[in-house]
């Protein structure tokens, strides 16, 4: 499709494992963006990339976690050593360009659990 | 500085009713306002946005009032149907994103048949 795709779309795995998620955003689009939605909550801001460089990683929660993008396209998210406190919803977003405000387009979302 | 506070936390309104939902932010510096549309197991949805330009916005059923001396903005649902039950989220940006780009903590709307 022409929306951004996650996947998986759902995991579940053990507490102290780590896992991968991915992103396919946009076509064309040169932002890309991750954030985290407990249940019931707001979007938490994570990360976000102009290209493959992540100018800004403070919105990181710990070192656990940890984000790359290669040519311009596919974003990995990483969470080492999970915790169940890491339990929630984590959304991408790719938008056509970092400047001009441009709308952020969603992903559905992966639903991770930790058990 | 970078909060945007959002009420009320949930709505119930019945079909045909009007859904207001208020934004406020502290950063001048904000110069673009989006609203997005969350429906349970999806991404949000952008549906409508404004710049401090302009005072209202309307697309459809769907209006944004800002008050620019004020620091808020609200969103206005008209004729509010059963299918805009969902969760709203307003967000304010300056330019760059990251950091800049916040949203509130979302409204949960439910429209009754």
């Amino acid at each position: 499709g022409a929306g951004v795709s996650q996947s998986p779309s759902n995991k579940v795995t053990e507490k102290g494992k780590d896992v991968e998620l991915r992103c396919d955003p946009i076509s064309g689009h040169t932002a890309l963006y991750w954030y985290r939605q407990s249940l019931g909550q707001g979007l938490e801001f994570l990360i976000y990339f102009q290209g493959n460089s992540a100018p800004d990683k403070s919105g990181l929660p710990s070192d656990r976690f940890s984000a790359e993008r290669t040519g311009g396209s596919v974003s990995t998210l990483t969470i080492q050593r999970t915790q169940q406190e890491d339990s929630a919803v984590y959304l991408c977003a790719s938008s056509l360009e970092i400047h001009g405000n441009q709308p952020q387009h969603f992903g559905d979302g992966t639903r991770l659990s930790i058990l | 500085q970078q909060q945007v506070k959002q009420s009320p936390q949930s709505l119930i309104v019945q079909k045909g009713g009007i859904s207001i939902i208020n934004c406020a932010y502290e950063n001048t510096a904000f110069d673009y306002f989006p609203w997005y549309q969350q429906f349970p197991g999806k991404g949000p949805a952008l549906l409508i946005a404004i710049r401090p330009d302009v005072s209202e916005k309307k697309e459809g059923r769907f209006t944004i009032s800002f008050n620019k001396s004020a620091k808020q903005f609200s969103l206005h649902i008209m004729d509010s149907q059963p299918g805009d039950s969902a969760t709203y989220f307003c967000a304010a940006s300056k330019g760059n994103y990251g950091q800049n780009f916040v949203f509130g903590p979302g409204t949960r709307l439910s429209v009754l048949p």
